[in-house]
């Protein structure tokens, strides 16, 4: 079956400091990854994605993701945290060519304190 | 480039009326267009599939005759929700394949109240 699992209901982070966050992902073909953020009342933003090639991406706002297909993991990291960095970040994993829905993760809401 | 807009991005109704939502992919066709459901501090919950040109594909448990999916053009599609009732409320996000990229864009979402 697919699915995303994000361990992570909450993280707390100071300014400044490291972030990753964990996903882990069930998926029978050679997955697509995604990373999306969603503020308060807002739809999704696209962070990053992950198709084929380098297993280390880089995306948006700073963010990059790792993909490492021997743990079935995608996690996104940030070197140092910023105050907007704030919101709700959702995992996603889909099939090759976009047609099908993607699966969610639970998400990680992050809060950052100064 | 890939923008998918909303409308509205809020709507208040009584009870018993229809409320129509467009969700319009602004730079880029997409032939393929997802429809979901967001209670309050929870994930993603799709709703249907929207292909143009056919009709939706819904996930099991949605009724369609309530969420009317129309995707008639290859940058619009609508999703109404027909006698709508107080458990309706929800923030409704759809979402646009940009078959360039392989990659979903979303909308900013809707934020529906039914008294």
């Amino acid at each position: 079956a697919q699915s995303v699992t994000q361990p992570d209901i909450h993280i707390t982070v100071s300014e400044g400091a490291s972030l990753e966050l964990r996903c882990n992902y069930s998926y029978g073909a050679t997955p697509y990854l995604f990373w999306y953020v969603q503020s308060p009342g807002q739809g999704l933003q696209l962070l990053l994605k992950y198709f084929s090639g380098d297993t280390l991406v880089q995306g948006i706002k700073g963010f990059e993701a790792e993909f490492k297909r021997s743990q079935s993991s995608f996690n996104l990291r940030k070197p140092s945290v910023h105050w907007s960095d704030a919101a709700e970040y959702f995992c996603a994993v889909g099939a090759a060519g976009g047609n099908t829905p993607l699966v969610f993760g639970k998400g990680t809401r992050l809060s950052v304190i100064a | 480039g890939a923008v998918v807009s909303q409308h509205p991005s809020r709507v208040i109704c009584k009870s018993g009326t229809s409320v129509k939502i467009e969700c319009r992919s602004l730079d880029f066709q997409a032939t393929t267009m997802f429809w979901y459901r967001q209670f309050p501090k929870q994930s993603l919950m799709l709703m249907a599939t929207s292909n143009e040109g056919s009709k939706a594909t819904y996930e099991q448990g949605v009724e369609k005759d309530k969420f009317l999916i129309n995707h008639a053009s290859l940058t619009l599609s609508t999703l109404t929700v027909t006698s709508a009732h107080p458990e309706d409320s929800s923030f409704y996000i759809c979402s646009a394949r940009d078959s360039n990229q392989e990659t979903q864009y979303f909308g900013p979402g809707t934020r529906l109240l039914v008294l």
